[in-house]
C-alpha cells in the first residue's frame, strides 16, 4: 500500500524559506520510472505543479518558480524534501506530495497523493 | 506556455450524462489524466492515459482524447459525483512541465 504524508510549518512569514517533507512508504524511489513530486493549491483555486524528483535523481521544476525551489531526496530513501525561498502571501496554499508511477505508455499520472498540508504566509 | 481550457462549471441531473471537456493545442498527441477532487480532500485519479480507469473507479467514468479536445464522461451521474474535475498533461512544447486545467465544478441538480 502506497502512502505519502506531508509535514512542515503551518505558518511562515513573508521572505522566509519553507521546508516541506514528504515521508512515503509502500514503494522505492529507486524503482525505474518512479517519481515523487509536489503540487500546490491555493484556497479555492486550481492545482499547480511545482517540482518532481525521479528515480534516477533527475529533478524538474515549474519554470515560473524554478529559481525559488529545490527538491531533494534523503539518504534514508523514504523522504523527499522541498524548499521554497522568499515566501509571499500568494504562496499560501495546500501543498501535496504525489507519487508518479508507470502504468502505461506516454507521460505518467500522479496516482497517489498525500493528504496535503496547508501553509499560510503571513506576518 | 501550454494552456488547458476547461469549462468552469457543468450541471447535470441525476441519471444523466456529464461531459467535461479539456481543450489544448494538439492535446490528442499527449496523454491526458483526470482527477476528481471533493471539498476538503486530496484529488483522486479517475482516468489515466486518456481512457484507462484505475482499479476501484466505476465504469461510469470514461475518457477520450482526439485533436484539440479531451473529454471526461460521467454516465448515470450520481450525487456522489459532485466534485471538481481537473485534466492534466505533460507538456514539452517549450519548458517541460506538468500542466493542469483550471478545473470544472460538476453540480448534480
Amino acid at each position: 500500500q502506497i502512502t505519502l504524508k506531508e509535514s512542515g510549518p503551518a505558518l511562515v512569514k513573508p521572505t522566509q524559506t519553507v521546508t516541506l517533507t514528504c515521508t512515503f512508504s509502500g514503494f522505492s524511489l529507486s524503482t525505474d520510472g518512479v517519481g515523487v513530486g509536489w503540487i500546490r493549491q491555493p484556497p479555492g483555486k486550481a492545482l499547480e505543479w511545482l517540482a518532481l524528483i525521479s528515480w534516477d535523481g533527475f529533478r524538474r521544476y515549474s519554470p515560473s518558480l524554478e529559481s525559488r525551489l529545490t527538491i531533494t531526496k534523503d539518504t534514508s530513501g523514504n523522504q523527499v524534501v522541498l524548499t521554497m525561498t522568499n515566501m509571499d502571501p500568494v504562496d499560501t496554499a495546500t501543498y501535496y506530495c504525489v507519487h508518479r508511477g508507470v502504468y502505461g505508455s506516454g507521460s505518467h499520472p500522479f496516482k497517489y497523493w498525500g493528504q496535503g498540508t496547508l501553509v499560510t504566509v503571513s506576518s | 506556455s501550454y494552456v488547458l481550457t476547461q469549462p468552469p462549471s457543468v450541471s447535470v441531473a441525476p441519471g444523466e450524462t456529464a461531459r467535461i471537456t479539456c481543450g489544448g493545442n494538439s492535446i490528442g498527441s499527449k496523454s491526458v489524466h483526470w482527477y476528481q477532487q471533493k471539498p476538503g480532500q486530496a484529488p483522486v485519479l479517475v482516468i489515466y492515459y486518456d481512457s484507462d480507469r484505475p482499479s476501484g473507479i466505476p465504469e461510469r467514468f470514461s475518457g477520450s482524447n482526439s485533436g484539440n479536445t479531451a473529454t471526461l464522461t460521467i454516465s448515470r451521474v450520481e450525487a456522489g459525483d459532485e466534485a471538481d474535475y481537473y485534466c492534466q498533461v505533460w507538456d514539452t512544447t517549450v519548458d517541460p512541465r506538468y500542466v493542469f486545467g483550471i478545473g470544472t465544478q460538476v453540480t448534480v441538480l
